[in-house]
């Protein structure tokens, strides 16, 4: 059972807000991800980390930030929230060279 | 480069009738792959992958895929079609050594009474 946990679920926010979207697991993953996915579309790879202390930006060009303080948590922050924001962000862990990723239940924000 | 093709965008059947997924791969390397799915408002979840073991990997809930290097492909099969299959189901493909997963564009199956 993977124990990989996003809050909040649901977020409804006003542009112009500043948010922050949590992802903490509790495996000891050394890896952890942030994707983001539109209703129906495939998964883009917006930021990842291989260990504490290391970020890197995905392929998709996005205007959130990330932090990597403690290995079980990784934080996604937008300084000024904006309606092309609008979408599912889902947070993914995985440990070793290559093995699965384990995904949390997803945020999904919306901003008016 | 690294890509991943799902070959069908939706797919339905009848309860009781086999499924077929479909995915094609590019990979330069020894690949890994993996079939996910996601169910409304769900988190993904795995149902099985490669790792350049047995080509013929057995998942959870009676789902199978069959590696076929000399086609580049990684179909997605159970024998028998649930109500509860109903989701969407994604294709990834990685390469050993890489933090990159590549998810193809997804397959909705709908499963019909």
């Amino acid at each position: 059972e993977a124990d990989i946990y996003q809050t909040p679920r649901y977020l409804v926010i006003g542009t112009g807000k500043k948010i922050t979207l949590e992802c903490s697991q509790t495996m000891g993953h050394d890896k952890m991800y942030w994707y983001q996915q539109d209703p129906g579309m495939e998964l883009h790879l917006i930021h990842y980390s291989y260990g504490v202390n290391s970020t890197e930006k995905g392929d998709l060009s996005s205007e959130s930030t990330v932090s990597r303080i403690r290995t079980e948590h990784f934080p996604l922050t937008l300084e000024s929230a904006r309606p092309s924001h609008t979408s599912q962000y889902l947070c993914a862990s995985s440990e070793g060279r290559v093995y699965e990723q384990y995904f949390g239940p997803g945020t999904r924000l919306t901003v008016t | 480069a690294q890509s991943v093709t799902q070959l069908d965008s939706h797919v339905s059947v009848s309860e009781g009738t086999p499924v077929l997924l479909r995915c094609n791969y590019s990979s330069s390397y020894s690949p890994s792959l993996f079939w996910y799915v996601q169910h409304p408002n769900k988190g993904l979840q795995l149902l099985l992958k490669y790792t350049s073991a047995a080509t013929l990997v057995k998942g959870i809930n009676g789902f199978e895929a069959e590696f076929k290097k000399s086609e580049t492909s990684f179909h997605l099969t159970k024998p028998s079609a649930h109500m509860s299959d109903a989701a969407e189901y994604f294709c990834v493909v990685s390469e050993v050594g890489t933090y990159k997963y590549i998810f193809g564009t997804g397959t909705r199956l709908k499963v019909l009474a």
